[in-house]
């Protein structure tokens, strides 16, 4: 079956413009993740959703990060006004279920978008 | 709060010898702690996976971890390496009470298999 899909796998974008990146999760699954992972360094969270719910934006690094999924399946990440350190890989993931307070759902990870700000 | 810290960022072993991997946490809370492995051009995977049950967790491929409290790991181990080893592995924590559902990384240890 279909794993995680995102596009496009490969984005270079000059300092100032803004980019949007999609994420298609498994199909059904609710809950989805967003990670930035710079180069050479571990996944680092960025925003949660549970159907078209935001729950968690705790990891977005400034206002120039903005995240929706509008009808709970396919999300975007936009970022406004690129910056050099925004360079990294964009990862998302989805999950079956909710994400009770014990067990745990496994998240499947999409092949990530490289991010080049020059 | 939680985190993991990854005590190698590089791994150096000889196919058919052992691996092994060192992780140590930090958690408020019981933890469940994972090891996800990446190799290039592909997303993250889970190898295996403690949720407060067995402290000696099996997963995919052959590899293991042992959880101890006492010391605050969970490293994972292999008794011996294939070539197909070869990929960078995350040392991940998430805490059951966590107000979000994020997974907290360790930095990564990059694994080198030479024949």
């Amino acid at each position: 079956g279909a794993g995680v899909s995102q596009s496009p796998r490969y984005k270079v974008a000059k300092r100032g413009q803004d980019v949007a990146l999609r994420c298609d999760p498994i199909s059904g699954h609710v809950s989805l993740f967003w990670y930035q992972q710079a180069l050479g360094q571990g996944p680092e969270f960025l925003t949660y959703f549970q159907n078209e719910a935001q729950l968690d934006k705790s990891g977005l690094p400034s206002d120039r990060f903005f995240a929706e999924r509008p009808e709970g399946s396919v999300s975007t990440l936009k970022i406004q006004r690129t910056q050099q350190e925004d360079s990294a890989v964009y990862l998302c993931a989805s999950s079956s279920t909710s994400q009770g307070p014990v067990g745990y759902n496994e998240q499947f990870f999409g092949p990530g978008t490289r991010l080049t700000v020059l | 709060a939680q985190s993991v810290t990854q005590l190698d960022s590089h791994v150096s072993v000889s196919e058919g010898t052992p691996v092994l991997l060192r992780c140590n946490y930090s958690s408020s809370y019981s933890p469940s702690l994972f090891w996800y492995v990446q190799h290039p051009n592909k997303g993250l995977q889970l190898l295996l996976k403690y949720t407060s049950a067995a402290t000696l967790v099996k997963g995919i491929n052959g590899f293991e971890a042992e959880f101890k409290k006492s010391e605050t790991s969970f490293h994972l181990t292999k008794p011996s390496a294939h070539m197909s080893d070869a990929a960078e592995y995350f040392c991940v924590v998430r805490g059951i009470k966590a107000a979000g559902n994020k997974l907290t990384f360790g930095g990564g240890t990059r694994v080198l298999v030479k024949p």
